[in-house]
Parts: structure tokens; C-alpha cells; sequence
């Protein structure tokens, strides 16, 4: 079955240190990947996704590239905020019209100023 | 639009209660998920709904777990005899179908506590 793995947390940094959160995953096909962030006491809302291999999702400073060759969708941003602060949830789905998705366990981020 | 809605936020019950969940999605959304969190773990999925037909349910889903979407609206998730196992934080997610149908949002959660 499908299965995605996360580095384990937490991870605490420094305000404007750079951030590398890893994702690999287990699927048949090619999956759609997507992370997932969660605020503290709010839902789960998108951050970015990316389709197929070779394909980088961005938003709000964060980028992730498919690596189809490594099964990676590693998490990075260059310069972190406080405000950026919560857990990251790394998740695929079979196809875009897929109706399930599978998730990592989650990495807590902590950033100090 | 108000984004997912979940009901009540916050559940505590005593082991064989039945308890019930609520959730209203996105109203131009005909897809409807459910999904338990346990601490330190990532959602796992329970069940989807295109408009009110249930088209899938996890091996997690036991016999005490029932989900509905009557009218294909709102979505109800109950759990009979409940038992401590069962604390968790139930999500409801909503997407369209189709192209895009993978994209999840979710509400805020439903946390069951059961004593």
C-alpha cells in the first residue's frame, strides 16, 4: 500500500535560519504530493503540491520538488519565521482524482527570534 | 464562505456511550472525507462521500462506526459503545470532483475523549 515517511521532529530553529523538512514516500503510479500545515489550534490547510515528477510546488516561501528518482518531496524554505511556527504534514494521493490521501506522522516546527 | 465546519469541537463521554459528530463542507464541494488523528500521528483516512454516496471506507472503520450524507450536504460520523481507543480527533475534509479532486479542505476537528 501506500505509505509516506517524515523526518522526525520536532525541529527548532533560529528566526532566518533555512529549514529542510525530508518526505519520501511508497505508491504504485504516480501519486500527486502535497504538504499539509496545521496552525496551532486550526485545520489542516494546504501549503503546496505538485503533480508529477520534476514538478516544484511553492507558496509563501516554501518550495517542495517531486523526485520521482529518489521518491522525495522534501520541504524548504530559506529563511524561517516565527510565524511559520506549526506542524507540516507531507501527503499523496493515487491521482488528482483520487479520493483519499495518505500522511506522514507530522513535523513540528518551532522557530525562536 | 465559512471553510468546513465541525460539531461539537469537543466531546468527552463515558466508555459504551454513543456519540455523534457533525460536519458541514464547503458548500460548493460534493466530496466528503473523514479522517482520525491520534497524538503525534498524521490523519488517517476513514471513509469518503461523492454527493450521498458512500464510496469508500477504511478496514479502520469497525462495526461501532457509522458515517451518512443523507442529502449531500452535511455528513455525520457516529460511534456506538464507545471505548478508549476511540479518543482521537475526528476531521471532516471537503474537495470538488474531478480534476482538483485531491486537494483536501479541512475543518478545525471534532477531539473525542472517552473515559
Amino acid at each position: 500500500g501506500n505509505s509516506v515517511t517524515q523526518m522526525e521532529g520536532p525541529v527548532t530553529l533560529s528566526e532566518e535560519a533555512f529549514l529542510t523538512i525530508n518526505c519520501t514516500y511508497t505508491a504504485t503510479g504516480y501519486p500527486s504530493l502535497f504538504w499539509y500545515v496545521q496552525y496551532p489550534g486550526e485545520g489542516l490547510q494546504l501549503l503546496l503540491k505538485a503533480t508529477k515528477a520534476d514538478d516544484k510546488g511553492s507558496n509563501k516561501g516554501f518550495e517542495a520538488t517531486y523526485r520521482k528518482e529518489t521518491t522525495s518531496f522534501h520541504l524548504e524554505k530559506g529563511s524561517v519565521q516565527v510565524s511559520d511556527s506549526a506542524v507540516y504534514f507531507c501527503a499523496l494521493s493515487e491521482n488528482t482524482n483520487a479520493g483519499k490521501s495518505t500522511f506522514g506522522d507530522g513535523t513540528t516546527l518551532t522557530v525562536k527570534p | 464562505d465559512t471553510g468546513v465546519s465541525q460539531d461539537p469541537r469537543h466531546k468527552i463521554t463515558k466508555r459504551g456511550q454513543n456519540v455523534t459528530f457533525r460536519c458541514d463542507p464547503i458548500s460548493e464541494h460534493n466530496r466528503l472525507y473523514w479522517y482520525r488523528q491520534t497524538l503525534g500521528q498524521g490523519p488517517e483516512f476513514l471513509t469518503y462521500f461523492q454527493n450521498e454516496a458512500q464510496l469508500e471506507k477504511s478496514r479502520l472503520l469497525s462495526d461501532r462506526f457509522s458515517a451518512e450524507r443523507p442529502k449531500g450536504s452535511f455528513s455525520t460520523l457516529e460511534i456506538q459503545r464507545t471505548e478508549q481507543g476511540d479518543s482521537a480527533m475526528y476531521l471532516c475534509a471537503s474537495s470538488p470532483s474531478g480534476a482538483g479532486a485531491n486537494v483536501l479542505t479541512f475543518g478545525a476537528g471534532s477531539r473525542l475523549t472517552v473515559l
